[in-house]
């Protein structure tokens, strides 16, 4: 199976600042078939981002995947207060499914 | 639109069974070729897929739980469930059902996970 690998593991940052999060594979991922997800404490994951670049509905344009391969990103532009949650990044390219272990986000 | 919310036994004993019901609501479970997954939390840890189902039935289970889990489809009640047998307490974890997003191929199908239920803690112990 492909192992996700999340980094860095929390992440510290201020309102208004930039934020990229990365997340490696231990191989390839076909046709860059990744998502990111969100996850806010007690609250189930909310889709972000799939194809590794194409937001999902309905979130906002500050959000943005890139990469392809093994190298993956996530970058906000900007973050806002209701930013700061632990994000995770999931690949579909081959069975099982997996995720990476998460990046944690927090108001610095 | 589309709405999933877990139900089932909180507390399992070790060695039994967990059995949880996901209710979808907001569309039907036959509609759009759509599969229907179960994914879990450990308490304060990272996600893990469990397998999923079609509304004809058909499944697939990630290898490192296939030998303990049953997903089944209930279509009249636009429901589907998980069994996980001979539980441990490294079952204890939020259980989430999700509906599977994606692409089909002629061979294989693609996909993330979009929406989510609340998802519903089941602990193991004595």
């Amino acid at each position: 199976e492909i192992v996700l690998t999340q980094s860095p593991a929390t992440l510290s940052l201020s309102p208004g600042e930039r934020a990229t999060l990365s997340c490696g594979a231990s191989q390839s991922v076909s046709s860059s078939y990744l998502a990111w997800y969100q996850q806010k404490p007690g609250l189930a994951p909310r889709l972000l981002i799939y194809d590794a670049s194409s937001r999902a509905t309905g979130i906002p344009d500050r959000f943005s995947g890139s990469g392809s391969g093994t190298d993956f990103t996530l970058t906000i532009s900007r973050l806002e207060p209701e930013d700061f949650a632990v994000y995770y990044c999931q690949q579909y390219g081959s069975s099982p499914r997996t995720f990476g272990q998460g990046t944690k986000l927090e108001i610095k | 639109q589309l709405q999933l919310q877990e139900s089932g036994s909180g507390l399992v004993k070790p060695s039994q069974t967990l059995s949880l019901t996901c209710a979808v609501s907001g569309g039907s479970i036959s509609s759009g070729g759509y599969s229907w997954s179960w994914i879990r939390q450990p308490p304060g840890k990272g996600l893990e897929w469990i397998g999923y189902i079609y509304h004809s039935g058909s499944t697939y289970y990630n290898p490192s739980l296939k030998s303990r889990v049953t997903i089944s489809v209930d279509r009249s009640k636009n429901q589907f469930s998980l069994k996980l047998s001979s539980v441990t307490a490294a079952d204890t974890a939020v259980y989430y059902c999700a509906r599977d997003r994606g692409y089909c191929s002629s061979t294989s199908c693609y996909r993330w996970f979009d929406p989510w239920g609340q998802g519903t803690l089941v602990t193991v112990s004595s």
